[in-house]
């Protein structure tokens, strides 16, 4: 079975403040592939990340970057000095090769920075 | 290019009666795929069309129901609608349909069931 776990379901933090999202994921498959999403207050989930499972590099994209650990099954999003415009719901997926767009989301973490 | 294109964006409907979705891909995606969000249950997967053929589906019951036109244009169906089924339904695009390529979604319907 496919699952995604985001155990923190909000986070408040302080502009400029670093925050550090936690996604822990569970699947059988040897190829498969990770991803996050923004959800702002307007609802589309925007695309920020995909990662597949062979290429455990470390990526940042400005003040984004992604830790993914497949010995720990961790896939972790960290924004460094965030900002105000930060705030939505961000949520991290998964799909198995083959899957045809079926992702498995987790729950979503809230993260509110506030000025 | 415009992106995702879904309407309507609100949707109120009663007990027991239908509705139709519609979702417009990006141009050139031939993949379409459709989730409902709910607090509850979180964003769970409806199923998902390529060339206007399904290759797959989520766990939902028969009610729910898709297609997918020549011009990759997607509706979706839901039928004897219940209350829990208010939700925001989001559709999404990609270009292969393959599980590496990202998927772009729109801003989604929110449909409300009284």
């Amino acid at each position: 079975a496919q699952k995604v776990t985001q155990a923190q379901t909000e986070i408040s933090v302080v502009e400029k403040e670093d925050v550090t999202l936690d996604c822990v994921y569970e699947t059988r498959d040897t190829t498969y592939y990770l991803f996050w999403y923004k959800q702002p207050p307007s609802g589309e989930l925007v695309f920020l990340i995909r990662r597949n499972s062979f290429d455990e590099q470390n990526e940042i994209s400005g003040r984004y970057s992604w830790n993914f650990q497949k010995s720990t099954s961790s896939f972790n999003f960290t924004i460094t000095a965030s900002q105000v415009v930060d705030s939505a719901v961000y949520f991290c997926a998964l799909i198995f090769s083959g899957g045809y767009n079926k992702l498995i989301f987790g729950a979503g973490t809230r993260l509110a920075v506030h000025p | 290019k415009a992106g995702v294109t879904q309407t309507p964006r609100y949707l109120i409907k009663t007990r027991g009666q239908q509705v139709t979705l519609s979702c417009s891909p990006i141009s050139g995606h031939r993949s379409v795929s459709w989730y409902q969000q709910t607090p509850g249950q979180g964003l769970q997967f409806l199923f998902e069309y390529f060339s206007e053929t399904q290759r797959n589906k989520g766990n939902f019951p028969g009610r729910f129901s898709g297609r997918q036109f020549s011009n990759s244009r997607s509706e979706m169906n839901v039928s004897t609608l219940e209350l829990g089924d208010s939700a925001l339904y989001l559709c999404a695009s990609s270009s292969e349909g393959s599980s590496n390529s990202p998927l772009h979604f729109g801003n989604g319907t929110r449909l409300t069931v009284t």
